[in-house]
């Protein structure tokens, strides 16, 4: 069965520091997707970061930049520079690329930006 | 560009009851996914509609059902509620069903069985 674990209930960090979030998943499929998610105090879920597996290169937007071990199933979020406005739930994602379209979530990280 | 959309914001309904939940999903997009967010929790991939058609389900019972309609908004229908059927019901809207597509979320619903 397809799992996503984050290990990290809750993290803080302060304004302007690099924070890492942790992710691991499992799945049986060659071929998948691997998203970061945030979920502010308001609710709305915005994408933070995709992965496609079969590429090598890490993904970075921005201020935001995985660390993709394949071989380790490990998929990290760094956020560099952090805002008051990172402050919120922070989900890990995998999608297969097969007929099982299924987005299987983390329980998420609660993460605090703290002034 | 109008976003994703979902009616009600909040509901309260009692044990055995039905409910129906709406989403308008975003101008271009024809795939809307529904997700099921207890408290605490992450998300559960209840379904995916894509062109008016099931497209993928999770491990939820037949008594969660959907519908998307020509303009490809959607309805989540849950019928026999049970008190663990309490979440937050989110609708996600893409512009195809190609795994890799952003996920574009709505506010949610906060639905309360008492």
């Amino acid at each position: 069965a397809q799992t996503v674990t984050q290990s990290q209930p809750e993290m803080s960090v302060q304004e302007a520091e690099t924070v890492t979030l942790s992710c691991t998943y499992d799945t049986s499929e060659s071929n998948y997707y691997l998203f970061w998610y945030k979920q502010p105090p308001s609710r709305q879920m915005i994408l933070v970061i995709r992965q496609e597996a079969y590429k090598q290169q890490n993904a970075t937007e921005n201020r935001f930049s995985v660390n993709f071990q394949k071989a380790a199933k490990s998929f990290s979020l760094k956020i560099s520079d952090s805002q008051l406005g990172d402050t919120a739930m922070y989900f890990c994602a995998c999608l297969n690329a097969g007929n099982n379209r299924k987005l299987i979530w983390g329980l998420g990280t609660s993460l605090a930006v703290n002034p | 560009e109008t976003g994703v959309t979902q009616s009600p914001t909040h509901l309260i309904k009692t044990r055995g009851q039905q409910v129906t939940l709406r989403c308008s999903s975003q101008s271009g997009h024809n795939t809307v996914s529904w997700y099921q967010q207890a408290l605490g929790q992450g998300p559960q991939f209840i379904f995916q509609y894509y062109r008016e058609e099931e497209n993928g389900r999770g491990n939820f019972p037949p008594r969660f059902s959907g519908l998307q309609f020509p303009n490809y908004s959607s309805e989540l229908n849950v019928n026999a509620l049970e008190l663990d059927d309490s979440a937050l019901y989110l609708c996600a809207s893409s512009q195809s069903s190609g795994t890799g597509d952003e996920q574009f979320f709505g506010p949610g619903t906060r639905l309360t069985v008492l």
